[in-house]
C-alpha cells in the first residue's frame, strides 16, 4: 500500500522569506501523480501544485515550486516570498495513475508566516 | 457556481442517532469520495464511487454507508453515531479516479457526536 509521510508537523517562516516543506512517499508503481493541497483556517482544501511522475521537470506555480526526486521518492514544496496568506495546513497527496486510484494524504504540516 | 456543495456545515448528534451528510456536484464528475479529517491524521478515505450505481470502501468505512443513484449526488449515512465519528467530513469529486486535475473539495461538515 502507498504511504505518504510529512515529517514536519509545524513550521514557521518570516514574511518574504523562503520555506521548504518535506514529503516522502512509498510506492512500487511507476505511473502516479503527486499533489500539494493548502487548507487555510477557512477549512477549504485548495490545490496548490501537481506533478506527474513521468515528467522530469519540476512543476511551478507562481511562488510555489516542487523538488521532485523520483528515485528518492521525495516531493518537497518550496514557497518563495512567503506571505501572511500562506499561513495554513499543507498536505502532500499521492494518487496511483495506473489503476483505480484514490488520493492518499500525508498528515500535514502547519505553516505559520510571521510578520 | 460550479463546485461541490456539502450540507450541513455543522452538526451535533447524540450517540446512537443517525443522519445523512449531503454532497452534490454540478461538474458532471464521475468520481466522488468522502474523507474524514482528524487532528494529526490528515484526510482518510471513507468511501468512494466511480460512477452512478458503483461504490467501494476506503480506508475507514466502518459505521458509514453510501449510495450513488445519480451522477450528481453522493450522500454519506451514519447509521448509529458514536463519539469516535466526531470529525470534519469532506466530499470530493473528479472527472475520473486517477487524474492529474486532482479533486475538487466541498467546504466540509464539522460533526460532533456527544
Amino acid at each position: 500500500a502507498q504511504t505518504v509521510t510529512q515529517s514536519q508537523p509545524e513550521m514557521s517562516v518570516q514574511e518574504a522569506e523562503t520555506v521548504t516543506l518535506s514529503c516522502t512517499y512509498d510506492t512500487s508503481e511507476s505511473n502516479y501523480y503527486l499533489f500539494w493541497y493548502k487548507q487555510p483556517p477557512s477549512r477549504q482544501m485548495i490545490l496548490v501544485i501537481r506533478q506527474e511522475a513521468y515528467k522530469q521537470q519540476n512543476a511551478t506555480e507562481n511562488r510555489f515550486s516542487v523538488n521532485f526526486q523520483k528515485a528518492a521518492k521525495s516531493f518537497s514544496l518550496k514557497i518563495s516570498d512567503s506571505q501572511l496568506g500562506d499561513t495554513a495546513m499543507y498536505f502532500c497527496a499521492f494518487m496511483n495513475g495506473g489503476s483505480q486510484g484514490n488520493l492518499i494524504f500525508g498528515k500535514g504540516t502547519k505553516l505559520s508566516v510571521k510578520p | 457556481n460550479a463546485g461541490v456543495t456539502q450540507t450541513p456545515k455543522f452538526q451535533v448528534l447524540k450517540t446512537g442517532q443517525s443522519m445523512t451528510l449531503q454532497c452534490a456536484q454540478d461538474m458532471n464528475h464521475e468520481y466522488m469520495s468522502w474523507y474524514r479529517q482528524d487532528p494529526g491524521m490528515g484526510l482518510r478515505l471513507i468511501h468512494y464511487s466511480v460512477g452512478a450505481g458503483i461504490t467501494d470502501q476506503g480506508e475507514v468505512p466502518n459505521g458509514y454507508n453510501v449510495s450513488r443513484s445519480t451522477t450528481e449526488d453522493f450522500p454519506l449515512r451514519l447509521l448509529s453515531a458514536a463519539p469516535s465519528q466526531t470529525s470534519v467530513y469532506f466530499c470530493a469529486s473528479s472527472y475520473s479516479g486517477q487524474s492529474i486535475r486532482g479533486y475538487t473539495f466541498g467546504s466540509g461538515t464539522r460533526l460532533t457526536v456527544v
